[in-house]
């Protein structure tokens, strides 16, 4: 149990252009769920908290109108690099938190971005 | 805000022990995570302590001191796949947010 997917795994763009990541909880409800980004080399950095239903906040720094996010049910959250550019290419992951379960959080495979 | 340590990388040899330390300074703390991340991939849960002490599961074990702000993952009869980066991440019940530290990538030779 408790298995979270992201799609797609991997995905190149054009600079310019917008991609969108989807998270999802595939066997159980996630209240709430998170998007990490991580660097070559670097450890997981927190960029946002997306709660179902509600706004997503995001953590110092990461623009908002950039990354868009959208938790629209229990099981899936999505998030959109809008306007990418090279510097956004990352390793984007997600993870879920287990509803009713404070501390219980599911990560998924991630996603690499290029933007060529 | 918060500073959370680990050695960058660590050698050891196939068989053998190696600890990793996590020293960490932080407000509002609930907890202690390690994960093992392979390259490329997600990171796998490997232990959460709460309370201090020694928690032991199978050649993994993990150890906390909430007053000394310090825990170490211990990893016995090493294996080749053992090899991969270990992040320790601080757990605050407000906003149920994890903060990673750097990780430690661990390189098993033979």
């Amino acid at each position: 149990g408790a298995v979270v997917s992201q799609h797609p795994s991997r995905v190149i763009c054009k600079s310019g252009t917008s991609v969108k990541i989807e998270c999802r909880s595939l066997d159980f409800q996630a209240t709430t769920m998170f998007w990490y980004r991580q660097f070559p080399k670097q450890s997981l950095m927190l960029m946002a908290t997306s709660n179902e239903g509600s706004k997503a906040t995001y953590e110092q720094g990461v623009e908002k109108d950039k990354f868009l996010i959208n938790h629209a049910s229990l099981t899936l959250s999505t998030l959109t690099v809008t306007s990418a550019h090279p510097e956004d290419s990352s390793f984007y992951i997600c993870s879920a938190r287990v509803r009713d379960r404070t501390y219980e959080q599911y990560f998924g495979p991630g996603t690499r971005l290029t933007v060529t | 805000g918060q500073n959370i340590d680990q050695p960058t990388e660590m050698t050891a040899t196939e068989g053998a022990i190696v600890q990793i330390n996590c020293t960490y300074q932080t407000s509002g703390f609930n907890g202690l995570f390690w994960y093992q991340q392979h390259a490329g991939e997600a990171p796998t849960f490997l232990s959460y302590n709460v309370l201090d002490g020694l928690e032991e599961k199978g050649r993994f074990s993990s150890f906390l001191s909430r007053s000394k702000g310090y825990s170490y993952l211990l990893l016995k009869e090493l294996q080749m796949k053992d090899s991969a980066s270990y992040l320790c991440a601080v757990f605050k019940a407000a906003g149920n947010k994890l903060t990673f530290g750097g990780g430690t990538r661990v390189l098993v030779k033979p």
